[in-house]
């Protein structure tokens, strides 16, 4: 099946330092990705979309500034904080749409732990 | 606004007995439902999804029910082993004016008591 990777898996920074995640759709194409922030024993929350080639469209409360995304290839988006903070300390998860597949298949990757001290 | 909730919160079952976890939508317009299990520090995992135009749908030890006329979903795991204790998520298909994208239900933990 499709698998999507996330490096790394765990990071823990200092405040005011900024940590990019990457995710990786390793055997599809991936011409959208999704990041989600999960807070503990919460349910996931869409940060924003990310299209390969064109600007991340971000759900509203979601600074675009502090989060940073890139998506330059059909196989790596990156999630960049800026400037970290103690309430960034989060759950990080990626998920990758495979067109091949069809619009509803989507793929989540391991997730990523921030840490922010 | 839309949402997507969960009767319980929590649910503990014995060993081998059957499993029912409940989620309750609020948008109609919703076609595609999906359920992921997530296990503790790991991203969610695929277990089986239904289209609105089907009631049923049966996979491995798992059943997706969905009743559209009080929009309520539900996913039963026959037979719950101590491997299926995890956070269940419900979530619905949503459109937006960037596309589609999914919304997430509150979710469930599953406790399997030996």
């Amino acid at each position: 099946g499709a698998v999507v990777s996330q490096h790394p898996s765990r990071v823990i920074c200092k405040s005011g330092t900024s940590v990019k995640i990457e995710c990786r759709s390793l055997d599809f194409q991936a011409t959208t990705m999704f990041w989600y922030r999960q807070f503990p024993k919460k349910s996931l929350m869409l940060m924003a979309t990310s299209n390969e080639g064109s600007k991340a469209t971000y759900e509203q409360g979601v600074e675009k500034d502090k989060f940073l995304i890139n998506h330059a290839s059909l196989t790596l988006s990156t999630l960049t904080v800026t400037s970290a903070h103690p309430e960034d300390s989060s759950f990080y998860i990626c998920s990758a749409r495979d067109l091949g597949q069809g619009p509803y298949e989507q793929y989540f990757g391991p997730g990523t732990r921030l840490t922010v001290t | 606004g839309e949402s997507v909730g969960l009767h319980l919160p929590t649910l503990s079952v014995q060993e081998g007995d059957n499993s029912i976890i409940n989620c309750a939508y609020s948008n109609s317009a919703s076609d595609y439902f999906i359920w992921y299990k997530q296990e503790s520090g790991k991203g969610p995992q695929f277990i089986i999804d239904i289209r609105s135009n089907m009631d049923k749908r049966q996979g491995q030890r798992v059943t997706v029910l969905l009743n559209k006329t009080v929009k309520h979903l539900s996913l039963q795991i026959a037979a719950t082993q101590p491997g299926d204790s995890a956070v269940y998520f419900c979530a619905e298909n949503a459109y937006d004016s960037y596309g589609q994208n999914f919304v997430f239900g509150p979710g469930t933990r599953l406790s399997v008591l030996p």
